[in-house]
Parts: C-alpha cells; structure tokens; sequence
C-alpha cells in the first residue's frame, strides 16, 4: 500500500543534541511538508519542498534544518537551537504539479514525538 | 493571507445528538476547503473537501459540509454522533492560485458522552 512512513514514532533527546526525524512516501508526490503540532495550537508549517533539491522555510523554520534530496525522503533535523523543540512532528506529501492548481489535498504521516528531557 | 478560525477548542456532544463544527476563513480569492480528523497519536485524514462545484460536500464516516461564500463559512455536521466520532478535527484552506500550503485552524477536540 502507497503511503507515507514517519520514524521514530517517539523519541527522546537531551538538552543541546540534534535530532533527525525521518519521512518516506512511495507516493510518488512531488510536494512534502513538516508540519508542528501543540496542544492548543493546530498545525504551523515549518518547513515544505516542491520539488527535489529545493525548499522553502514555513512560519516556523528557525531551530530547524531539512534536505532533499531525493523524492522520496524529506528527513527533519531539530537542532539545539530550537528553544521548545517537544511537540509532535507530522509530515505530509501532495500532489504539485507546475502550473497546474491542484486540490492541494494533504496525505500525513503517522507522526512522531519528540520529548526533550 | 488566508486563514481559518474555528471556535471553542473543545465540544462536548451525546451520543445520538448532532455534531455540528464551525469553521470561517478569509481568502482574497475563491477557496479550496477541508476537513481533517486526528485520533490520538496519529497523523492527519481527510474527511471532506471542498473545491468547485455542489456546496453541499458528503464525507466518510457520516460527516457533510456546506460551503457558503456569503458567509465565509465551511461547517461541518453529522447528523447522528457516534463514540468512534471522539477526535480532533482540524478545518483548513487553500488559495487556489499558488502553492498546494494549507492554512490550518486550532482545531476542536469532540467528546461524545454516552
């Protein structure tokens, strides 16, 4: 079945590690996204490519850095930089192609959280 | 920008009884509008959308909603509540001309009371 794969579903990290977290579909969509989720909060973009090797900060990229470089895969990197980083992580795909509108209807990850202790 | 508010972060409903969630965007042009539902620990999914055509949308699981422009409106109702319906459901917008960004509410937390 076609779908996208978050690992690790839980993690935990010390104060000042970096930490990557991994995202694959067999999709076969151009678009990925990382998505931040808080209680409360509802979801803030924080990072999304469109196509492979190019990327764009969402409203919330600072702390964090993200690569792609195949397809694929769209892995987050939450450095120690970021002040807050315990929240749950979810990444998502899309249909995108030039020129054309799209739904822009989202397919999600299972999520991850990450626990800073 | 476009964004989208939901009222009341939490909404208590009997089993039986309709769930009816509120949702108002502000798009500067005609919006491509969705429905999600999260269960605990998990990732997003779809329920309905909206793009163009019959305002009146029909979901999984029961769910419909009705786009109305004059109202900036996107509601979502179910008849009849279930205890499988306790979730998180998030109401989200598109603009059409751009990129495929979705601007997510706060969302509101159901909890169905038997």
């Amino acid at each position: 079945d076609g779908g996208i794969t978050q690992s690790p579903k839980y993690l935990f990290r010390k104060e000042g590690q970096n930490v990557t977290l991994s995202c694959e579909q067999n999709l076969n969509h151009d678009a990925m996204y990382w998505y931040r989720q808080d209680p409360g909060q509802g979801l803030r973009l924080i990072y999304y490519s469109q196509i492979v090797n190019d990327f764009q900060k969402g409203d919330i990229a600072e702390g964090y850095s993200v690569s792609r470089e195949k397809k694929e895969s769209f892995p987050l990197t939450v450095t120690s930089a970021q002040k807050n980083p315990t929240a749950f992580y979810l990444c998502a795909s899309s249909i995108n192609r030039p020129g054309l509108a799209g739904t822009g209807e989202l397919f999600f990850g299972e999520g991850s959280r990450l626990t800073v202790l | 920008a476009q964004s989208v508010t939901q009222l009341g972060s939490h909404v208590s409903v009997s089993e039986g009884a309709l769930v009816l969630l509120r949702c108002n965007y502000s798009s500067s042009v005609p919006p491509y509008l969705f429905w999600y539902v999260q269960y605990p620990n998990q990732g997003l999914q779809l329920l309905l959308k909206y793009t163009t055509g019959a305002t009146l949308v029909k979901g999984i699981n029961g769910f419909e909603a009705e786009f109305k422009k004059s109202e900036t409106s996107f509601h979502l109702t179910k008849p009849s509540a279930h205890m499988s319906d306790a979730a998180e459901y998030f109401c989200a917008v598109k603009v059409v001309r751009g990129n495929n960004r979705l601007a997510f509410g706060k969302g509101n937390q159901v909890v169905v009371i038997p």
